[in-house]
């Protein structure tokens, strides 16, 4: 089953910033939008990007995100402690399946 | 406000067959698509598949052989059945409502998930 692939982990001290990455195909992320989902432990994910780079009104600016080719990335500016939590990109792939990301956990240091 | 509510065992004999349910209120049931989504216990979230309102589905190409999911638009319900169960089906299903969008002029899939039920811990064990 094709996936995507994230790091398991990403960390930095409160206020700097941090990158995710999301690494897929032409036939997932190179053609489709991508989404980004945040899941603290013990709750269900929430939509956190969708549109490749749009936010949901509830979610802060300090959250962004762009695609190029076969990658996407998220990042997290400003990092707080209440961030921690696991990250998930998300697309559709042209062999009809839904795929996620590998999840990648941010650590506030 | 829309809310989904996943309702089912919460244990499943081995070889047997789950099936949840996930109840959808406060909003429009039509014109969206409803997936399953799955997360083993400390793993990450596999997507099963999804239904139409009008009751086309598509499934995970990995699970295609063991799932169904069937929709009741009398009562904004829709519903999974996994045959077959076995101790690495032990997860967490959440059912979830997906915005669906097919750009044509880019060619592209625009899909994300915009709403989560709160999830229902299934374990397979005798």
């Amino acid at each position: 089953q094709s996936i995507l692939t994230q790091p398991p982990s990403v960390s930095a001290a409160p206020g700097q910033r941090v990158t995710i990455s999301c690494s897929g195909t032409s036939s997932n992320i190179g053609q489709h939008y991508v989404s980004w989902y945040v899941q603290i432990p013990g709750t269900a994910p929430k939509l956190l990007i969708y549109d490749n780079n749009k936010r949901p009104s509830e979610i802060p600016e300090r959250f962004s995100a762009s695609k190029s080719g076969t990658s996407a990335t998220l990042a997290i500016t400003g990092l707080q402690t209440g961030d921690e939590a696991d990250y998930y990109c998300a697309a559709w792939d042209s062999r009809l399946n839904g795929l996620f990301g590998t999840g990648t956990k941010v650590i506030v240091l | 406000q829309v809310r989904l509510e996943e309702s089912g065992p919460g244990l499943v004999r081995p070889s047997e067959t789950l099936s949840l349910t996930c109840s959808v209120s406060g909003g429009s049931f039509t014109n969206y698509y409803w997936s399953w989504i799955r997360q083993p216990p400390g793993k990450g979230l596999e997507w099963i598949g999804y239904v139409y309102h009008d009751g086309g589905a598509i499934y995970n190409p990995s699970l295609k052989s063991r799932v169904t999911i069937s929709v009741d638009t009398s009562r904004n319900q829709f519903s999974l059945n996994l045959r077959s169960m076995t101790a690495a089906d032990t997860a967490i299903f959440y059912c979830v409502r997906v915005f669906h969008e097919f750009d044509a002029p880019a060619g592209a899939t625009n899909w994300y998930y915009d709403l989560w039920g709160r999830g229902t811990l299934v374990s397979v064990s005798s």
